[in-house]
Order: structure tokens, then sequence, then C-alpha cells
């Protein structure tokens, strides 16, 4: 049984630019939830996704969006990328009825130069 | 908002020595405190506390709630230097739709 997945590894991009990371949850959960993580501190909640729709969203700006499909992957998009947006960014995933713990992917480190 | 607190923010010790991580937390609703750990990049999760007093084990591992006090402790006997990582601490609100609010953590290393 496959984890939580997430690609790419590794990103580098430049400031301006427009990135999509993308996420698998493991098999059996509905929701998609996207933490920042930026290098010493804990994560940071973005937002989560549950049957398509944007259920909650962190304190983060209008440049991060999110679409989660009907095999419940979920992308998430950082458009006009700042040099503070470079951090680890890790997808968790759960079964929303369940009310245990969440599943995380091993992040994608994005670096904007 | 809600705010977890951890401390230390670093912790140093030598194989075999007994560590206590705290955790201290203002949550609106509180249902759960969740302890991952983080080596590289996932982290992996540990326990979940829900109700007071209920002591978690899992092998040298252990993690203890006060819900009138606000806070956790993990406690990991006889260290070994796989135990180094960082050590996460969240809660879950019922207000929150399963977003996990963390503290910074906690960098524990092991010396052999």
């Amino acid at each position: 049984d496959a984890g939580v997945t997430q690609s790419p590894t590794h990103l580098i991009k430049t400031r301006g630019q427009q990135v999509t990371l993308r996420c698998s949850p493991k098999s059996g959960h509905d929701t998609v939830s996207w933490y920042q993580q930026a290098l010493g501190q804990g994560p940071q909640f973005i937002f989560q996704y549950y049957e398509e729709e944007e259920r909650q969203r962190g304190n983060f700006p209008d440049r991060f969006s999110g679409h989660q499909f009907p095999n419940y992957s979920s992308e998430l998009n950082v458009n006009a990328l700042l040099l503070g947006d470079s951090a680890l960014y890790l997808c968790a995933s759960s079964f929303l009825g369940a009310r245990n713990e969440q599943f995380f992917g091993p992040g994608t480190r994005l670096t904007v130069l | 908002e809600d705010k977890v607190v951890q401390s230390p923010l670093s912790l140093v010790v030598h194989e075999g020595d007994t560590v206590t991580l705290n955790c201290s937390y203002e949550v609106t609703n509180f249902r759960s405190l969740l302890w991952y750990k983080q080596e590289k990049k996932a982290p992996t999760f540990l326990f979940m506390l829900t109700s007071s007093g209920i002591e978690k084990k899992s092998g040298r591992l252990s993690s203890i709630l006060d819900k009138k006090e606000l806070f956790s402790i993990l406690n990991i006997t006889a260290t070994q230097t796989g135990d180094s990582a960082v050590y996460l601490c969240a809660t879950i609100s019922n207000f929150g739709n399963e977003k996990l609010t963390f503290g910074t953590g906690t960098r524990l290393t092991i010396i052999p």
C-alpha cells in the first residue's frame, strides 16, 4: 500500500515564476491538507481539500491556490514566487470520518532564487 | 488564534540518557494533541492523545496529556542515535476541520 506521494522532490525557481506541486493521498483517504515548513520552523497550514472543495484556509495570500481531483489527488499552485516562499511543502492525507492521525508525504523542497 | 509552544528548542544528550520534551498549548475547543518525529522530510506519527492522564507507550517512548494545565510531555528512555530528529507537537481543534497547528519543534541530538 503506497503511502502519501509528492512530486517533484526538489524544485528551483526564480522570483516571479509560478510553480505547481502534486500530491497523491494514501489509499482510502479522501482529504488532503497542504503545509509550508520554513527552515527551523514547524509546518504551517495552508489549506485543506475535501470533495474537490477547499474546506479551510490558513493565513496565506491568494497567490497560493489549490485543486483536488476526483481521484482525491491534489495540486498546490503558487504564483508570483517570492524569496520567502522557499520552504519544504508537505502534503498530508486523512479520512475525514475517522478523526485519526494525518499521514504526511516526503515533501517538495522549493528554492526560490 | 491557536498556539503551540515547545521546549526546549534543542537538546543534546548522550546515548542511554532519558529525555523529556515539553509541549504547551492554547487551543479553542481542544480535541487532540499529536506527536510527530521528523528525521529528514516527512513527519511520522508517534502518538495521539485526547484524554487527560492516559499515558501512551510505544517501546521506549511514552507521552502523557494534562488537559487542565494544557500541556503534554514526550519521554524517551535509553536514547539511541536513531532517536536523533526533530520532534513536533501539534493540536487539533473541534472547530479546525482537521487542521493541525504545530509548534516549532524540539531538535534532539543523541551523541554516541
